[in-house]
Order: structure tokens, then sequence, then C-alpha cells
């Protein structure tokens, strides 16, 4: 059973660049999968971020193109994302999930999602 | 604004059948198939459907999804007041290289 875990900071401030962790158990990113990030403002719906297979290729929300890089790290199993210039727009839950790319890139496993909140 | 359109909210009684819509377009739904996802307040999302009818591993029967022209259809038999939750539809948009959700839609059983 994968597990994945996310991790970062609760709280930043405007302008900052936010940088979170999704750490991965039970399976190894290298043997195959994308890896992405799915962020739901409060109260919100589902806003996908993008998503990185084993050799770096990656997919990005043309939306969040120019702020977000996604980057995989195989050597310790994790993946990790990172969002420039944050304002409050960006405060969210923010999860991280194992995309099927032999399907239609569904979400089969979610981390349990970790609160960021940006405030001055 | 979702690119997939979702009603925000369906109801029904207990052991009723209910249906939510998903609509897009060519570049998505018409030429993928679409996942469902289950949300209760305060968890993440479960994948319940996925590809052409799928079930992950412990998803029930009453759950079943399907697909025509560029819309996707959500159906759940045998309500339960458990399947109380939010529904969020997704698939892959081939024109922007993304993957895309819906708005969501809150089940209320009546």
């Amino acid at each position: 059973q994968v597990l994945l875990q996310e991790s970062g900071p609760g709280l930043m401030k405007p302008s900052e660049a936010l940088s979170l962790t999704c750490a991965v158990s039970g399976y190894a990113i290298s043997t195959g999968y994308y890896w992405g990030w799915i962020r739901q403002p409060p109260g919100k719906g589902l806003e996908w971020i993008g998503a990185i297979y084993r050799t770096g290729s990656t997919y990005y929300n043309p939306s969040l193109k120019s702020r977000v890089t996604i980057s995989v790290d195989t050597s310790k199993n994790q993946f990790s994302l990172k969002l420039s210039s944050v304002t409050a727009a960006d405060t969210a839950v923010y999860y991280c999930g194992r995309l099927n790319s032999g399907s239609y890139y569904e979400v089969d496993s979610w981390g349990q999602g970790t609160l960021v909140t940006v405030s001055s | 604004q979702s690119v997939l359109t979702q009603p925000p909210s369906v109801s029904a009684a207990p052991g009723q059948k209910v249906t939510i819509s998903c609509s897009g377009s060519s570049s998505n739904i018409g030429n993928n198939y679409g996942s469902w996802y289950q949300q209760f307040p305060g968890t993440a999302p479960k994948l319940l459907i996925y590809d052409k009818n799928k079930r992950p591993s412990g998803i029930p029967d009453r759950f079943s999804g399907s697909k025509s022209g560029t819309s996707a259809t959500l159906d759940i038999t045998g309500l339960q007041t458990g399947d109380e939750a939010d529904y969020y539809c997704g698939t892959w948009d081939s024109s922007l290289s993304a993957v895309v959700f819906g708005g969501g839609t809150k089940l209320t059983v009546l």
C-alpha cells in the first residue's frame, strides 16, 4: 500500500516562496507513475497544480506554470513543490498524490493534505 | 471557473438512486474517460471510478460511471446516509496537457 505524506510550512507571508515535500512509502517512485500536487482553497474545489515522472518530465497547470516548479528525488523517494511569490489566493490545503499515466491521470493515492496559509 | 461543469448540489432519499453529471469538451471528456472522487469534510479525496467504469479495490458496485459525448455521469444506487459527501469529476485535457477537475457536487441524502 502506497502512503504519501506532505510536509512544509503552515504559515507564510505574501511574496515568499512556498516549498512542500511529499515523502512516499510503500512504492518506489523510480518504478513508475506520475507524482503530483493538487490544492483546495478553504470551502472550494480541487485545483490541479502539476505532476512529475521519475525521469523529471513534468506537466503543469497553465494558470500556475510561471510560478511552479516540481522536482523529484528518487534516492529519497520523495518529490517537491515550489510555488513562488505567494499571495492570499494561494491559501489552501495542498495534497500530493500518485497519478496513473497508464490511464487518464487519475489520482489513485492521496496524502492527507497540509494547510498552507498566506497572511501578512 | 472550472473546466468541467458539475451541478453544485444533488439530493435523494436513502435507498434511491442519484446521478451526478460532469460536462466537458472534446479536449477532455470527449476523448478521455473521466474519474470520480468522493471527499468527506476535512479529509483527502478518494478515487471512486476511473477509466471505463473501473473501481479501485474496496469501492462497492453501487458506484458506477459512464460517458456520452462530452459528458460523464456518476450513478450511485441504494443511497446510504454515509454517502453524503462532495463528489468531483476529473480527467486529462489534451489541449491543456493538464488534469482538470469539476467544481464539485455536494450530495445530500435526505
